[in-house]
């Protein structure tokens, strides 16, 4: 069966740190993979999302950026955190196809002060 | 352009009632998705439509897709207190070729 991994999942930064969430999937090969950014009681807001080794497709011009060194890693990055930079972070993958559902991990909680 | 969106935003019921949420869009799609998530947690699929069914079931699940009015339901049937959570929407576009776009969600209670 498949299994995604999100780590930290509390993480308490200040202003100006660099950030580094790690994601990955295990049980499956070629997925796509996504992150996504919940603000308290909002929607999601897809951030970015990777079909393949390499393929970063960027949804929201911002402090952020996404890497995925191997198939089932996908990585957030940034290289100083603001205070909007907080907020539950989400990794989910999919099958091939991106219509597909959806399958999500835990979640990181970020606050940056 | 945001696609799905629930209604109501927010929704109390008794332990025992029937608990309707609504999604519309505005694009064509190729399915429709409905997603849980309880406070604090990541998202779980609960039930995707294709664009030419008209309903599907799932357990006490029940979801209705009206191409013609855009628009999508979610019945939850003799609900209970674990069902409190925000559900969400989500819609493939008929292209194929963006990923999915999720609503705002509705935050449901159920009151023991």
């Amino acid at each position: 069966s498949q299994t995604i991994h999100q780590w930290p999942a509390t993480l308490v930064q200040p202003v100006g740190s660099p950030l580094s969430l790690e994601c990955t999937v295990e049980g499956t090969s070629n997925p796509n993979l996504y992150w996504y950014r919940q603000a308290a009681g909002r929607g999601l807001q897809l951030l970015f999302y990777s079909v393949g080794i390499g393929q970063i497709s960027s949804e929201v011009p911002q402090n952020l950026s996404a890497s995925r060194p191997q198939d089932r890693q996908f990585i957030l990055s940034s290289k100083k955190l603001l205070l909007s930079d907080s907020g539950f972070y989400l990794c989910a993958w999919s099958r091939r196809g991106l219509f597909n559902e959806q399958f999500f991990g835990p979640g990181t909680r970020l606050t940056v002060l | 352009s945001q696609q799905g969106e629930e209604d109501p935003q927010a929704l109390s019921i008794q332990e025992g009632e029937n608990a309707t949420m609504n999604c519309s869009y505005k694009t064509s799609i190729n399915n429709l998705q409905w997603y849980r998530q309880n406070s604090g947690r990541g998202l779980v699929h609960l039930i995707l439509i294709r664009s030419n069914e008209r309903e599907k079931h799932s357990g006490r699940l029940r979801v209705t897709l009206d191409t013609s009015k855009k628009s999508s339901s979610l019945l939850i049937t003799a609900s209970r207190a674990a069902d409190t959570a925000s559900y969400f929407c989500a819609t493939a576009r008929n292209s194929g070729n963006t990923p999915l776009v999720f609503g705002k969600g509705t935050r449901l209670s159920v009151i023991a």
